[in-house]
């Protein structure tokens, strides 16, 4: 029973398409939140949401726009994609915000060609 | 704001030998300290979270870590080490104010030779 889920699990595209990455989790959990690992395994947060409202937006190009239609799930929408994107995008979810452990989704393997 | 360093990007140990995965951090009010471990190809999970209730804290597959407040450390150990501990290893620091942020370390590679 997959706690935290994205899909899909790996995106090949061209440079300049737009690009989704859905993610769902089923923990009943408030706070959602978007991670970026580069190919260097660092983790650099994007996003959070706590109940459909933004609540963390690190500095981000505005290309990214995520989007949370309730709070079990939050998506990634991606505009004029470029190679720099390239990596593993991982959605995440905790029960609420602050020093709450958070769960992980498997990940989506983003290649910019 | 926090920050978590985690000393040493890779480390190598031989199967059976202790395992020694070193953080120190810093933060301004009580910090929350965890330690996800990511096998290759997978998501992060939680090995471990300091809360402040004891300071020597047990997790999953047999790692612990103990929180010095006066050494600003949550070091990760393990007694022996198996080979099936070869992962990333991610030191993590979250406080109560600003929306709940955890900060991540740049991680560690756990490397266990036979």
């Amino acid at each position: 029973d997959t706690a935290v889920s994205q899909t899909p699990k790996y995106l090949v595209t061209q440079m300049g398409n737009d690009k989704s990455i859905k993610c769902e989790q089923n923990l009943g959990h408030d706070t959602m939140y978007w991670y970026k690992q580069d190919s260097k395994k660092f983790l650099k947060i994007m996003f959070s949401y706590n109940n459909k409202e933004l609540i963390i937006n690190e500095t981000v190009p505005n290309r990214f726009s995520p989007k949370s239609p309730d709070k079990a799930h939050l998506n990634l929408h991606i505009n004029s994609l470029e190679l720099g994107d390239s990596a593993v995008y991982f959605c995440a979810s905790s029960q609420f915000t602050g020093g709450y452990e958070q769960y992980f989704g498997p990940g989506t393997r983003l290649t910019v060609t | 704001a926090q920050s978590v360093t985690q000393l040493g990007s890779h480390v190598s140990v031989s199967e059976g030998a202790l395992v020694l995965l070193r953080c120190n951090y810093s933060s301004s009010v009580p910090p929350y300290l965890f330690w996800y471990v990511q096998y290759p190809n997978q998501g992060l999970q939680l090995l471990l979270k300091y809360t402040s209730a004891a300071t020597l804290v047990k997790g999953i597959n047999g790692f612990e870590a103990e929180f010095k407040k006066s050494e600003t450390s949550f070091h990760l150990t393990k007694p022996s080490a198996h080979m099936s501990d070869a992962a990333e290893y991610f030191c993590a620091v979250s406080v109560n104010t600003n929306a709940g942020k955890s900060t991540f370390g740049d991680g560690t590679t756990l490397t266990v030779k036979p």
